[in-house]
């Protein structure tokens, strides 16, 4: 799976947009982009995963460049339960495959 | 969403004794459950994978006589931390696929040794 490289940590304040880099200068032609997050304490919770095109769901929008060497996920009005580490991990679509996670980055949404 | 159970959510255990904790996939099937480990302030490490009906292939550098696991029924896996010691207490995670594009994980289990 192709290497990922995302900031350590992001503040945002509470209900503006909060927007997570994601770069992944190595990923191939069959990998997709996933982003998953992780409230403190809690098992990882899946968000959004595209493989060119921008994606949209009721959690987040996923917008990958042209060239797709890197990506932005994008939370439209980021709250207080947003505050989470969150992780882009590209890989192969099909949950049949482990995720490896790299350091995330640091979501504090601010009051 | 699918939904993976885990069980306990935390436990506390002597030096010496076994703990086993569950991971169930409640809504569907899973042929395949991954086992991973976070330590404080780190980043989720893949212990093994769990195959039904099969061996649990196990990452380099994990144990397998120590941490024991069994995946007997489609909805079911076991991790059994054999003869804990106070290095094990972790966080413990697993997931699933649906066989669907995205794997679902549990809520984790908080693992202390004493």
């Amino acid at each position: 799976d192709a290497k990922t490289t995302q900031p350590p940590s992001m503040d945002c304040a509470e209900g503006r947009a909060a927007n997570l880099p994601c770069n992944h200068s190595t990923i191939s032609g069959n990998e997709y982009v996933y982003w998953y997050r992780q409230i403190h304490s809690q098992g990882p919770q899946y968000i959004i995963h595209g493989l060119k095109n921008n994606e949209t769901n009721e959690m987040a929008s996923l917008i990958i460049t042209e060239d797709r060497k890197s990506s932005t996920l994008i939370l439209p009005h980021a709250t207080l339960r947003d505050t989470a580490v969150y992780y882009c991990i590209v890989r192969v679509e099909g949950s049949a495959r482990q995720l490896t996670f790299g350091s995330g980055t640091q979501l504090t949404v601010l009051p | 969403g699918a939904v993976v159970s885990q069980h306990p959510s935390r436990v506390i255990c002597k030096s010496g004794t076994s703990v086993k904790i569950e991971c169930r996939s409640l809504d569907f099937q899973a042929t395949t459950m991954f086992w991973y480990r976070q330590f404080p302030k780190q980043s989720l490490m893949l212990m093994a994978t769990s195959n039904e009906g099969s061996k649990a292939t196990y990452e380099q550098g994990v144990e397998k006589d120590k941490f024991l696991i069994n995946h007997a029924s489609l909805t079911l896996s076991t991790l059994t931390v054999t003869s804990a010691h106070p290095e094990d207490s972790s966080f413990y995670i697993c997931s699933a696929g649906t066989g669907k594009t995205e794997a679902f994980f549990g809520q984790g289990t908080r693992l202390t040794v004493v």
